[in-house]
């Protein structure tokens, strides 16, 4: 049984452009959640996806959007890159929004 | 607003100690509490998580406690092995925080043999 899964592992791109991100849940899993982690950060929750829907959200600007497929897959979009969005992103996947949550190996992002 | 504090920042201890870290939140209206392990550059592995109503789960050499009413939880490992070696991370899923995670900074520890 797979866990969770992200791609890619490493990006590297300038500031101003566009990124996406993408997570694939663990096997039974419907619900995903998205976080930033900065160097030496805990975790900070951006968003949540629940039957293709953003249930909830943290306190991100538009520019971090987002998208769940049928397959309950997901994508993290982010727009018009900061050199301050450098940071590791991680992917959590849960049967439900209370149980426990999954995290996948994470992408790491350098804006230059 | 529900904040997270991890108690101490970094930890060094000779292999074969008994441990305890720290974690303290603000808002005693939770869910539940999940203690995760992150190594260097890598994504979270759960260790324990205690729904509100319990008081403590094991896993092994892990021991987690939760006291709801004073906001506190400790992770407790035995016999510390250099393995061991990562940072600890506690999280909680928060009444007023809905569905969101929220973190403490972290305990990094590390494990001389």
């Amino acid at each position: 049984d797979a866990g969770v899964t992200q791609s890619p592992t490493h990006l590297i791109k300038t500031r101003g452009q566009q990124v996406t991100l993408r997570c694939s849940p663990k096997s039974g899993h419907d619900t995903v959640s998205w976080y930033q982690q900065a160097l030496g950060q805990g975790p900070q929750f951006i968003f949540q996806y629940y039957e293709e829907e953003e249930r909830q959200r943290g306190n991100f600007p538009d520019r971090f959007s987002g998208h769940q497929f049928p397959n309950y897959s997901s994508e993290l979009n982010v727009n018009a890159l900061l050199l301050g969005d450098s940071a590791l992103y991680l992917c959590a996947s849960s049967h439900g929004a209370t149980d426990t949550q999954y995290f996948g190996p994470g992408t790491r992002l350098t804006v230059l | 607003k529900q904040e997270v504090t991890q108690i101490p920042a970094a930890l060094s201890v000779p292999e074969g100690e008994n441990l305890v870290l720290n974690c303290s939140f603000t808002d005693s209206a939770i869910y539940n509490l999940q203690w995760f392990r992150q190594d260097p550059g890598k994504g979270l592995t759960s260790l324990l998580l205690i729904q509100s109503s319990q008081r403590e789960q094991t896993s092994g050499r892990l021991n987690a406690s939760l006291d709801k009413s004073s906001g506190r939880s400790t992770l407790y490992i035995a016999a510390s092995q250099p393995g061991d070696s990562a940072t600890y991370l506690c999280a909680v899923l928060s009444n007023q925080a809905g569905t969101a995670l929220i973190f403490g900074k972290g305990t990094t520890l590390s494990v001389s043999s």
